[in-house]
């Protein structure tokens, strides 16, 4: 149990568009949810934390209109890095917490690389 | 005061010995210690977690020491094989609010067959 899928497992874009990436809990109803980003041999960066049906919070210093995050349901929150440049590229990881217990289940990443 | 200290960066253990692991926090109100593993392009798979009303936990081979005074725990890791050989991040949160993990810096860990 407790299984988070993400999707795509990477991907590739050109500078300036946009890319929509999908995190979704698949045998539990996810309260909040997470999104982190990790660059290579770093620790995990989090970036904002979205409640259902709610607007999400993000950390210091994260640009809310770079990083657009909808958790549009309890299995569902998506990330959406809008006009990406190279600086972008990182490992983009989710994680989901359900509606019972203190346990943060993580999604398996994200490769993100934009040329 | 939100900072999680992990010690070491880099281990290097052999096959069948045991490999400790030490982290460090500030924040006294912090209540939720989990351990995550993480193998190289995958995401962190939660371990084992602790709550500072115990000392100790033990789940197969993989324990969590914790020192409330001492604002410190540890994760040992008996029997070490070398499918253990992956970065862990010790981590802690506050159970009421947002619940939002704080990382330590990661420990790659080795172990030599």
């Amino acid at each position: 149990g407790a299984v988070v899928s993400q999707h795509p497992s990477w991907v590739i874009c050109k500078s300036g568009t946009s890319v929509k990436i999908e995190c979704r809990s698949l045998d539990f109803q996810a309260t909040t949810m997470f999104w982190y980003r990790q660059f290579p041999k770093q620790s995990l960066m989090l970036m904002a934390t979205s409640n259902e049906g709610s607007k999400a919070t993000y950390e210091q210093g994260v640009e809310k209109d770079k990083f657009l995050i909808n958790h549009a349901s309890l299995t569902l929150s998506t990330l959406t890095v809008t006009s990406a440049h190279p600086e972008d590229s990182s490992f983009y990881i989710c994680s989901a917490r359900p509606r019972v217990g203190y346990e943060q289940y993580f999604g398996p990443g994200t490769r993100l690389t934009v040329t | 005061q939100q900072q999680v200290k992990q010690s070491p960066q880099s281990l290097i253990v052999q096959k069948g010995g045991i490999s400790i692991i030490n982290c460090a926090y500030e924040n006294t109100a912090f209540d939720y210690f989990p351990w995550y593993q993480q193998f190289p392009g995958k995401g962190p798979a939660l371990l084992i977690a602790i709550r500072p009303d115990v000392s100790e936990k033990k789940e197969g081979r993989f324990t969590i020491s914790f020192n409330k005074s001492a604002k410190q725990f540890s994760l040992h890791i008996m029997d070490s094989q070398p499918g253990d050989s992956a970065t862990y991040f010790c981590a802690a949160s506050m159970m009421i609010g947002a619940q939002k993990l704080v990382f330590g810096q990661g420990t790659r860990l080795t172990i030599n067959p």
